[in-house]
């Protein structure tokens, strides 16, 4: 158990609909990273935020956006859902805004069906 | 071109073998390596980490890295049933995001 929660677990929608997937980050964690991994892009990285703040921003859509809360907890909203966009969406953490050494703790993801 | 290039496999090989996993990038700003291993339907979880060339070793495990080739790989030693899962590797210059590979399934057969 990474200490890293993610939900929901699994959720099913229709194009055009938007969803809310919430992360909450290991304790002591300030550091929240988004990514996406379908099986020919592997982990794409969408957004970082350390602290309540946007620390980086990778390939996220327009369509898509992330906050973080004062409890450090995170939310990725993705609207006008696409087929395409139906992947596993993970969620990592990390002590330092840098994550210097690279180490993330994974959620054990969200996984997106768009119908 | 992507930064970081990983063979998909998927990987079968009999218990007790040597297994092999590779990747090469382009970025040379790239200083720390590392491989992740996930399960099926779990999140990736850190398996090694090194900094710059040479090589470290975690039991069964051996991480190489070798910057002048921008080549590293993951030696994994009489492989077991339980290593059975997609290893990712990954790569990380100072304050940069973390970049991943797409990942090479390995299944052990007992």
């Amino acid at each position: 158990d990474s200490g890293v929660t993610q939900t929901p677990k699994h959720l099913i929608t229709a194009t055009g609909q938007r969803v809310t997937l919430r992360c909450s980050p290991r304790s002591g964690d300030l550091s929240v990273y988004w990514y996406q991994q379908s099986l020919d892009q592997g982990l794409q990285f969408l957004i970082q935020y350390y602290n309540g703040e946007e620390r980086a921003k990778g390939n996220i859509l327009e369509r898509f956006s992330a906050q973080q809360f004062p409890d450090l907890h995170s939310e990725l909203n993705l609207s006008s859902l696409e087929l395409g966009d139906s992947a596993l969406y993970f969620c990592a953490s990390s002590f330092s805004g840098r994550a210097y050494t690279g180490e993330l703790f994974f959620g054990e993801g969200s996984r997106l069906t768009v119908l | 071109q992507k930064e970081v290039e990983q063979d998909p496999g998927p990987l079968s090989v009999p218990e007790g073998a040597i297994v092999s996993l590779n990747c090469t990038y382009s970025n040379s700003a790239f200083q720390y390596f590392m491989w992740y291993r996930q399960y099926s339907r779990k999140g990736p979880e850190l398996l090694m980490y090194t900094y710059s060339s040479g090589n470290k070793e975690d039991g069964r495990f051996t991480a190489q890295v070798d910057k002048s080739s921008k080549y590293i790989s993951l030696f994994i030693r009489d492989s077991q049933p339980s290593d059975s899962a997609t290893y990712l590797c990954a790569m990380k210059g100072g304050y940069q995001k973390v970049t991943f590979g797409t990942g090479t399934k390995l299944q052990v057969i007992p």
